[in-house]
């Protein structure tokens, strides 16, 4: 199994303001990904993040918007950027291990207003 | 494109009784996950599944992936208030070339509420 955690929990940010979210896993993984889920829906794919080469986006996500950084096996950042009140949800990481069993952070619940 | 319908979308139960939620995929499943997740939480982890016909069981919760790889039941013994919250389905969106490629696709979800 893995053992995921983010920072922050949640936090409540300004219209046009940027937030960075962190993702720590507690063993090295080749895959990563960062997912959103929207108030009352299901969780979307964002983007792929694999270390060493560039994150890979979903149609409708951009990386001007949702830039990843993945500097090594065990961590990677999502900063949701210039903000809007659509952009409210649980932002969560997630891995693939061997044997594809697939785990999920506790999430990060952002709130814009 | 491939989609997961669950049932029932949401169930309350009596404490210690037994309960089963079914996922229904358009397409052939080649690897199926059960997750529960509390209101405004992240997604814990329950059971993958990837065989046709396989059983797996952990504590009282077993899940099952039929013969034709179209249809999972995840089935709860005993029934306990800290059963309580969404069960989510989810299968791989992109395929499964040799293993997960991480893109889940997820059904609607089951809200489950066990009364004591």
């Amino acid at each position: 199994s893995a053992v995921i955690s983010q920072k922050p929990s949640r936090d409540i940010c300004q219209r046009g303001t940027s937030l960075t979210i962190q993702c720590q896993v507690d063993s090295q993984v080749t895959m990563m990904f960062w997912y959103r889920q929207q108030p009352g829906q299901s969780l979307t794919l964002i983007a792929t993040a694999n270390q060493g080469s560039e994150a890979t986006y979903e149609s409708g996500f951009v990386i001007d918007k949702f830039p990843i950084s993945r500097p090594n096996l065990t961590f990677s950042t999502l900063t949701v950027s210039n903000m809007s009140p659509e952009d409210s949800s649980i932002y969560l990481c997630s891995v693939v291990l061997a044997g594809s069993e697939q785990y999920f952070g506790p999430g990060t619940r952002l709130t814009v207003t | 494109s491939q989609e997961l319908e669950q049932s029932p979308q949401s169930l309350i139960v009596q404490e210690g009784k037994n309960l089963t939620i079914n996922c229904t995929s358009s397409k052939t499943l080649y690897g199926l996950y059960w997750y529960k997740q509390k209101y405004g939480e992240g997604l814990i982890f329950l059971m993958m599944l990837q065989k046709g016909g396989e059983e797996k069981s952990h504590e009282k919760i077993t899940a099952k992936l039929d013969e034709k790889k179209q249809q999972s039941s995840l089935h709860i013994t005993a029934s306990q208030p800290s059963h309580a919250g969404i069960y989510l389905c989810g299968a791989d969106k992109a395929g499964w070339y040799g293993g997960s490629q991480g893109n889940l696709i997820f059904g609607k979800g089951t809200k489950l509420s066990v009364k004591p």
